[in-house]
């Protein structure tokens, strides 16, 4: 049983340019959330997205934008990129909107140089 | 301030000492609360959920204050392998976490 997987594993990025990181959920889980993990720091909560849609979100700017798909994958989109955006993004499953139970994957190290 | 706040350490501590981690959260309509565990460049794992009685894991113990907004971990007979960063982990209406900023644990032979 795969647990939460996510792509690519790091990535450089130039100020200004976008990025779009993606997360596949544990089996059976429909609820995917994003964190952003500076370094040095704990993870700080950017979104959550369940039935496609947007349902809670962190003190995040617009910049920061996601997707849920139907088969509850989602995306990770982050616009304009500032050298301040340079962390470890995690993707959470959790088996419903309504579980406390979070299983982090691997995470996506980006660098914005 | 933070709302969940913990000393980042570290607390280097030799093999087999007691080892205790202290938090303390500032919304007081918190409802859920956990310890994760963190080892390096690898995301957080669930280590316990904390409740007001008291829970224990093995050698993992777990305390939560509600009048005082403070939660404990404590770790009997440490092991090499119990370093990592400690996070300290509420979560508010919905599922969003708030994760305290984690202390660091370095356990020396």
């Amino acid at each position: 049983d795969a647990g939460v997987t996510q792509s690519p594993t790091h990535l450089i990025k130039t100020r200004g340019q976008q990025v779009t990181l993606r997360c596949s959920p544990k089996s059976g889980h429909d609820t995917v959330s994003w964190y952003q993990q500076a370094l040095g720091q704990g993870p700080q909560f950017i979104f959550q997205y369940y039935e496609e849609e947007e349902r809670q979100r962190g003190n995040f700017p617009d910049r920061f934008s996601g997707h849920q798909f139907p088969n509850y994958s989602s995306e990770l989109n982050v616009n304009a990129l500032l050298l301040g955006d340079s962390a470890l993004y995690l993707c959470a499953s959790s088996p419903s909107v309504s579980s406390y139970e979070q299983y982090f994957g691997p995470g996506t190290r980006l660098t914005v140089t | 301030r933070k709302e969940v706040e913990q000393d980042p350490g570290p607390f280097n501590v030799p093999e087999g000492a007691t080892v205790a981690f202290n938090c303390t959260y500032s919304n007081s309509a918190s409802q859920s609360f956990f310890w994760y565990r963190q080892d390096c460049r690898k995301e957080p794992k669930l280590l316990m959920s904390v409740y007001s009685s008291g829970n224990e894991d093995g050698r993992f113990t777990a305390q939560l204050n509600r009048a005082s907004q403070y939660i404990s971990l404590l770790i009997r007979d440490s092991k090499l392998s119990d370093s990592a960063t400690y996070l300290c982990v509420v979560r508010n209406a919905g599922n969003m976490l708030t994760f305290g900023g984690g202390t660091r644990l370095m356990v020396k032979p």
